[in-house]
Order: C-alpha cells, then structure tokens, then sequence
C-alpha cells in the first residue's frame, strides 16, 4: 500500500499566486514526521519544511506552510507569493518513529511538478 | 556550514563494471543514507550508515553495499552493473537519525549511465 500519496502530477500557477500541493499519508504509527522537499531540475533535494505527528500547530517556514489535517491524515504544502524559482518537482517524505534499530528511513510519494508562470 | 557533497557528479559505465560513489556529509552529522531515484520506481532508500554500521537497509540486492568511515563520510558500491541501475543516487545526511524529528539534507546526487 502506498504510504505517501501525492495525487497531483503537475500544477501551474501564475507568479504572485498562492499554490497548495497535496499529499496524504499512510501510517499506524503514532510517531511521524512529514517533510517536503523540493528538486529543481539540478537534482539536487532541498529541505523545505518538517512537521511533527506531535505537533499542535501548522509549521511554516518563511513562504512555505504546512497545512496539517492529522485526522484526515493530510499534510498539503502551501507557497505563498510564488515565483520563477519555484518551478521544480516537490516531494512529499514520511520518516516513521518506531522502527526496529531505529530505521532513518524515508518514504517519499511520486512527486508534484510544479510550473510558475509569468 | 558545507552542505553536503557527492562524487563524481556524472559517471557512465557499461555492463558488468562497478563503480564506487562517495559522499560527504555535513559536518558533525553522524547518519548517512542512500536512496535511488529513477523516473519508474521514484526514490527508494538504498540503505543507512551510523557509526560505521549499516543500520538500516532497503530491499536491493546483494549487489549494492556500502560502507561508512569513521570521519562519517560513506560510500556505495553497485557490482556487476546492470542497465537498471541508471539512475540518480542521492545521499543524505542527518545528525544522529535516531528520532522522527530528525531531518535529512541531500547532497546534489550522483547521475548514473549505463551503457
């Protein structure tokens, strides 16, 4: 079963647009963390943000938020003010706490393919 | 602080070859992990090093391993290539890897061709 879901394959937005990419999540782990990053056509993966299964509050990271729906086991990425630089591919990542040995192991989904256009 | 580095950034190989890719991690991090990116299968976690020791694997065959040195810098080895196993390799490194909250940063990844 697919434990990280990211049903978008592309999305456009004009610059200077919010955009909300989606992910949902599969896990009967209580301890999770969710992560997002970003992968400009270099290859390169960059850390956007982090939220916690713990965590009472929506993490944001200066245009970037979390919108986390724990019950709905969601965890949408938002940018605010999107521009040029933002085209990239997004990828939504999954670690699970109780893993045997400690497992720093992550899950990622498919991927958005993010387009900002003028 | 430097981020962390992969090398070489390009390599191409033809079948049956093998071939070692290294990585750095950031300073004082502990933990090094691998995964593999390829357009059909997306990013699949190869394994993970700690202090040394695999501490973690991904369901890959025999034919990829790694190894981990004391300065925490790591290397894989794929043996015997096959076409397959043209891809993307990324590594990541974190502090220590022990808690969920614990975040991996990657290096620029290693393209890999083969022939």
């Amino acid at each position: 079963a697919q434990k990280i879901t990211q049903t978008q394959p592309g999305m456009f937005v004009q610059e200077k647009e919010a955009v909300t990419l989606d992910c949902t999540y599969d896990t009967s782990d209580p301890s999770y963390g969710l992560f997002w990053y970003k992968q400009p056509s270099s290859g390169e993966m960059i850390f956007l943000i982090y939220q916690g299964s713990y965590d009472q509050q929506n993490a944001t990271e200066g245009r970037y938020s979390l919108n986390f729906q724990k019950a709905r086991k969601s965890a949408n990425l938002v940018i605010s003010a999107s521009q040029l630089g933002d085209s990239a591919m997004y990828f939504c990542a999954m670690r699970e706490g109780r893993r045997k040995g400690g497992g720093n192991k992550l899950t990622f989904g498919t991927g958005t393919q993010l387009k900002v256009e003028l | 602080k430097a981020g962390v580095t992969q090398t070489p950034r390009y390599l191409i190989k033809t079948r049956g070859q093998q071939v070692t890719l290294s990585c750095s991690p950031i300073s004082g991090h502990r933990s090094v992990s691998w995964y593999q990116q390829t357009p059909g299968q997306g990013l699949q976690f190869l394994f993970e090093y700690f202090s040394e020791t695999q501490r973690n694997k991904g369901n890959f065959p025999g034919r990829f391993s790694g190894r981990q040195f004391s300065n925490s810098r790591s290397e894989m080895n794929v043996s015997t290539l096959e076409l397959g196993d043209s891809a993307l390799y990324l590594c990541a490194s974190s502090r220590l890897g022990l808690a969920f909250t614990d975040t991996q940063y990657f290096g620029p990844g290693t393209r890999l061709t083969v022939l």
